[in-house]
């Protein structure tokens, strides 16, 4: 079935960097975009973007330029986030989810979260 | 940007019950495309509706989505255990798209 499995949670310090990684399975990878959202504790549901999977062209939404990075490895049918110079605001689970049809259709399968904690 | 407001921040109601949730647009959502989602603790989110009003894949028929322009409704028609949960609206039409606050259904 159509699956999207992502890293395990990761504990880093503030300055660190983490790489989140999200593996499709069950569809053709670069058919369908993949976009990214964060969930900050106590928060609500926050988009940070999206990649092309056909042509790896990334586009960031506004507060997440700079220290977040999209990539795809197509080989392995897997999306990427790279976080770089991690604050304490950076706490959060990290989604990435496939759209239904065109690169900004509604999310139809997301990934189960990827928790990244950032503490000294 | 287009900011969605949910409301109520949290309904309390009994299984079996009828539910109604509302999602409004602070400007017109461009070709009513319009997503709800159900989460539960500690789980992703999961489509239960998109363009306003065709449920997704795999959605049971008590699950109905309803408006356009700037008002939305998700109704949950009898409340099963398993629908308490909280929901969010979604706007997909323009960028950046926006998700809403979210409305807890809680048991009441």
């Amino acid at each position: 079935q159509v699956q999207l499995v992502q890293s395990a949670s990761e504990l880093k310090k503030p300055g660190a960097s983490v790489k989140v990684s999200c593996k499709a399975s069950g569809y053709t990878f670069t058919t369908y975009a993949m976009h990214w959202v964060r969930h900050a504790p106590g928060q609500g549901l926050e988009w940070m973007g999206w990649i092309s999977t056909n042509t790896g062209n990334p586009t960031y939404a506004q507060g997440f330029t700079g220290r977040f990075v999209f990539s795809l490895d197509t080989s392995v049918s897997t999306a990427y986030l790279q976080i770089s110079s991690l604050k304490a605001e950076d706490t959060a689970v990290y989604y990435c989810a496939k759209v239904r049809g065109w690169p900004n259709d509604a999310f139809d399968i997301w990934g189960q979260g990827t928790m990244v904690t950032v503490s000294s | 940007e287009i900011v969605l407001t949910q409301s109520p921040g949290t309904l309390s109601l009994s299984p079996g019950e009828r539910a109604t949730l509302s999602c409004r647009a602070s400007q017109s959502v461009r070709s009513n495309y319009l997503a709800w989602y159900q989460q539960k603790p500690g789980q992703a989110p999961r489509l239960l509706i998109y363009g306003a009003s065709s449920r997704a894949t795999g959605i049971p028929d008590r699950f109905s989505g309803s408006g356009s322009g700037t008002d939305f409704t998700l109704t949950i028609s009898r409340l099963e255990p398993e629908d308490f949960a909280v929901y969010y609206c979604q706007q997909y039409g323009s960028s950046p798209r926006t998700f809403g606050q979210g409305t807890k259904v809680e048991i009441k």
